[in-house]
């Protein structure tokens, strides 16, 4: 079966930096994506990684490697308002999207 | 703000109740999705629609009937629901909604529904 890991939960420092490893099985693999969702609202996309290494987008990082079936997302100068829960999902050969159970990042001052 | 707006945000029904949840993007995109959300589980697809025609349909019970009357448009019709049905209900649209890995989707705001 196809099955995406993530931790449940997570908390971290305001100001801190934090990382959320996502692991996955499926068949194939066409592409990872990291959602953001704040409680009560629409998941919004952060970034999408297809080949291995590291890309950057402002205080957000995602890297993934191909061969290990990992990625994490790292958040950099940690604010209050990056508590919500980070969505991982994976496309797979057949370009169907698997989803993670989400991670919840508790953000403490 | 995503462009794909849910409306009511808030839904309480009766198991003998008929209802709809009404979807609408504002991108321009040709595909759109209907996503169940139950508290720690991952996302279930529910319902895809590419170009209006329906292309995937995941063993969802017929009491759940979506429609899909143009592309910036997606309907959920609920009836006889029962109370394990309470979940989050997110609607998502998509470029393409064809075979490429980056197409994102792009997700409204969801309707919280309780069936008591």
């Amino acid at each position: 079966g196809q099955n995406i890991d993530q931790p449940t939960e997570m908390t971290a420092t305001e100001g801190a930096i934090v990382q959320i490893n996502c692991t996955y099985q499926t068949s194939g693999f066409n592409g990872l994506f990291w959602y953001q969702q704040h409680a009560g609202e629409a998941p919004t996309f952060l970034s999408y990684n297809v080949l291995d290494g590291l890309e950057e987008k402002g205080r957000f990082s995602s890297f993934l490697s191909r061969s290990k079936g990992y990625s994490y997302l790292l958040l950099k100068e940690l604010q209050m308002k990056d508590s919500a829960s980070y969505l991982c999902a994976v496309r797979d050969s057949n370009y169907q999207l698997i989803w993670g159970a989400g991670t919840k990042l508790i953000i403490k001052p | 703000e995503t462009g794909v707006t849910q409306t009511p945000r808030h839904l309480v029904m009766g198991m003998t109740n008929k209802k709809s949840l009404k979807c609408e993007q504002h991108l321009g995109h040709n595909a759109m999705y209907w996503y169940k959300q139950s508290a720690k589980k991952p996302l279930e697809l529910m319902f895809v629609y590419s170009l209006e025609e329906r292309v995937e349909n995941n063993s969802v019970p017929s009491r759940f009937s979506p429609e899909c009357p143009n592309s910036s448009h997606l309907f959920l019709h609920l009836h006889t629901l029962q109370p394990e049905d309470s979940a989050l209900y997110l609607c998502a649209s998509s470029q393409t909604g064809a075979l490429s890995g980056a197409d994102t989707q792009y997700f409204g705001p969801g309707t919280r529904l309780t069936v008591l």
